[in-house]
C-alpha cells in the first residue's frame, strides 16, 4: 500500500517568505508526527497530532511554526517569516495509534532551503 | 525517554552478519526499544521493535538482554544496500515522540 507522502520534495525560497509543507499519512493512521532534520544530525521532534488535535506541540521552535490537520488526515506545516536557520529536511511520520507501541512510518521529507 | 548509546561507525563484509549494539541502561519497564535506519536522502525506515523478548522479522532480529539494559540488532546476511545510519531509540508506550541520537553509520563492504 501507499506510504507517507510529502510534497513538495524540495522547496527553495527567500528569507522572510511564508512556506507550507504537506503530508499525506498512511490511510487509516490516526497519529501524525512532524520532525526536522539538519545536516549530519538525527531527526528532531516538532509536533504530534492524534486525530485532528495537536496532542504535543512542545517541539515547535517558536511561534513562526504552526501545523494543522483539520480533517484528521492530511497535515500542513506552516512556517512564517522564514529564516536561513530554518533550512533543513522536514519529515512527516504516521502510525496507527499514537497511544500504543505501533511504529511510526516516515515519508522521504521536504528539503527546505532558505536563501 | 531513556537515553541510548551506540558506536558512531561500524564496518561489515557483504554476506556476513552485522551486529549493531545499543546501550540503554536507564530504560524503564514500560519503554520499548525501536530500531530505524536511514539511507542517504531518504526518510528513516522502521526495522523492528521489542519490549523484553527477542524479536525477528523479515529484515532483522532484535536481541534484548535479560536486564534490558542493552540490545543488539542483527542483520543476518548484510548486503551493500544495508549501508545506512542505524538508530536505536527507547520510547514509552504512551509517548509521542521518537528521540533520535547520533546513530551508527554501518558500511557494508564488498
Amino acid at each position: 500500500g501507499a506510504g507517507v507522502s510529502q510534497t513538495p520534495s524540495n522547496k527553495v525560497t527567500e528569507k522572510g517568505k511564508y512556506v507550507e509543507l504537506r503530508c499525506d499519512p498512511i490511510s487509516g493512521h490516526t497519529a501524525l508526527y512532524w520532525y526536522r532534520q539538519s545536516l549530519g544530525q538525527g531527526p528532531e521532534f516538532l509536533i504530534y497530532f492524534q486525530g485532528t488535535g495537536a496532542a504535543d506541540d512542545s517541539g515547535l521552535p517558536n511561534d513562526r511554526f504552526f501545523a494543522v490537520r483539520p480533517e484528521g488526515s492530511v497535515s500542513t506545516l506552516k512556517i512564517q517569516r522564514t529564516e536561513r536557520g530554518d533550512s533543513a529536511v522536514y519529515l512527516c511520520a504516521s502510525s496507527q495509534d499514537g497511544r500504543s507501541n505501533q511504529p511510526q512510518h516516515f515519508g522521504d521529507g521536504t528539503r527546505l532551503s532558505i536563501l | 525517554d531513556a537515553k541510548t548509546t551506540q558506536p558512531p561507525s561500524m564496518d561489515c563484509a557483504e554476506g556476513r552478519a552485522a551486529n549493531l549494539p545499543c546501550n540503554h541502561s536507564t530504560i524503564s519497564g514500560n519503554e520499548y526499544v525501536y530500531w530505524y535506519r536511514q539511507i542517504h536522502s531518504q526518510g528513516p525506515q522502521y526495522i523492528i521493535h521489542g519490549l523484553k523478548n527477542n524479536e525477528t522479522n523479515e529484515m532483522a532480529s532484535l536481541i534484548i538482554t535479560e536486564d534490558r539494559k542493552s540490545s543488539t540488532l542483527i542483520l543476518p546476511h548484510a548486503t551493500l544496500r544495508d549501508t545506512a545510519v542505524y538508530y536505536c531509540i527507547v520510547r514509552e508506550t504512551s509517548g509521542s515522540r521518537l528521540t533520535f541520537g547520533e546513530g551508527t553509520q554501518l558500511t557494508v563492504n564488498p
